[in-house]
C-alpha cells in the first residue's frame, strides 16, 4: 500500500533562518506531488505541484521554493524565513485524480 | 478558485442528527470531486469521491450529491457522531488541468455535541 511521510511534525525557526521540509512517498511510481499551506482556521492554499522529477509549478509568488530531486521525494525550502511563513504545511500525492495527504508540519517562525 | 483567506463557517449539530455540508464549485469543466475530513492538527483524509457523470454516491454513513446545473456539491452524514467533528473540505479536480491539481473549497467546521 502507498504511504506518505512528512517531517518534521513541528518546527520553530527564527526569522531569517533557512527552511527545508521533506516529503517522501512509498508504494507508488511517478505520483503527482503537492505542497499546501494552511493558516490556522482557514482553507488550503496550493503552493507548488510537480508532475515529475525536476518539474515544479508554482501557484503563488512567495518566499518559498520546491524541488523534486527523485521521483518520490518533494522538498519545500526557503533561504530566509519570514514571520508570514508560519503555518501548517501539507504534502500530498496523487495518481490519476485522488490526492492523499501527509500528517503535516506545523511551522512557527519567531 | 481557492478561498484561502476566509474564516471557516461552522455547522453545529446534535449527536444522532443528520448533517449536510454544502460546497459550491466554480469550474463547469470539473470532472471529479472529492470530500476530505481534517481533524485538528492532522492532514486531510479522503472520505468519498464522485465523478461528474453521477448525481449521487453513497458510502458508509456518508452520501455525496452533485448538482451540475448549479455547480453545487453536498456531503450528507447520517447519524452524526462526536468523532465526526472536524473540518470538511470539498475539492474539485478540473479536467482542463489534466487532473494535475486539486482546487479546495473554503471548508466547513462541523461541531457535534452530545
Amino acid at each position: 500500500s502507498q504511504t506518505i511521510h512528512q517531517w518534521p511534525a513541528t518546527l520553530v525557526q527564527p526569522v531569517g533562518s533557512p527552511l527545508s521540509l521533506e516529503c517522501t512517498v512509498e508504494g507508488t511510481s511517478n505520483p503527482n506531488l503537492y505542497w499546501y499551506r494552511q493558516a490556522a482556521g482557514r482553507g488550503l492554499q496550493l503552493l507548488f505541484y510537480s508532475v515529475g522529477i525536476g518539474q515544479i509549478s508554482s501557484e503563488v509568488p512567495q518566499n518559498l521554493s520546491a524541488s523534486r530531486p527523485q521521483d518520490r521525494q518533494f522538498i519545500l525550502s526557503s533561504k530566509k524565513l519570514l514571520l508570514s511563513d508560519s503555518g501548517f504545511y501539507l504534502c500530498a500525492w496523487s495518481v490519476v485524480a485522488k490526492a492523499f495527504f501527509g500528517q503535516g508540519t506545523r511551522l512557527t517562525v519567531v | 478558485g481557492e478561498s484561502v483567506g476566509l474564516h471557516l463557517p461552522t455547522l453545529s449539530v446534535q449527536e444522532g442528527d443528520n448533517s449536510i455540508i454544502n460546497c459550491a464549485y466554480s469550474n463547469s469543466a470539473s470532472d471529479y470531486f472529492i470530500w476530505y475530513k481534517q481533524e485538528s492538527g492532522k492532514g486531510p483524509q479522503f472520505i468519498i469521491d464522485i465523478r461528474s457523470n453521477m448525481d449521487k454516491r453513497q458510502g458508509q454513513r456518508v452520501t455525496v450529491l452533485l448538482n451540475k446545473t448549479v455547480k453545487h456539491l453536498s456531503l450528507q452524514i447520517a447519524a452524526t457522531q462526536p468523532g465526526d467533528s472536524a473540518v470538511y473540505f470539498c475539492a474539485e479536480n478540473p479536467e482542463n488541468t489534466g487532473f494535475q491539481k486539486l482546487v479546495f473549497g473554503t471548508g466547513t467546521r462541523l461541531l457535534v455535541s452530545p
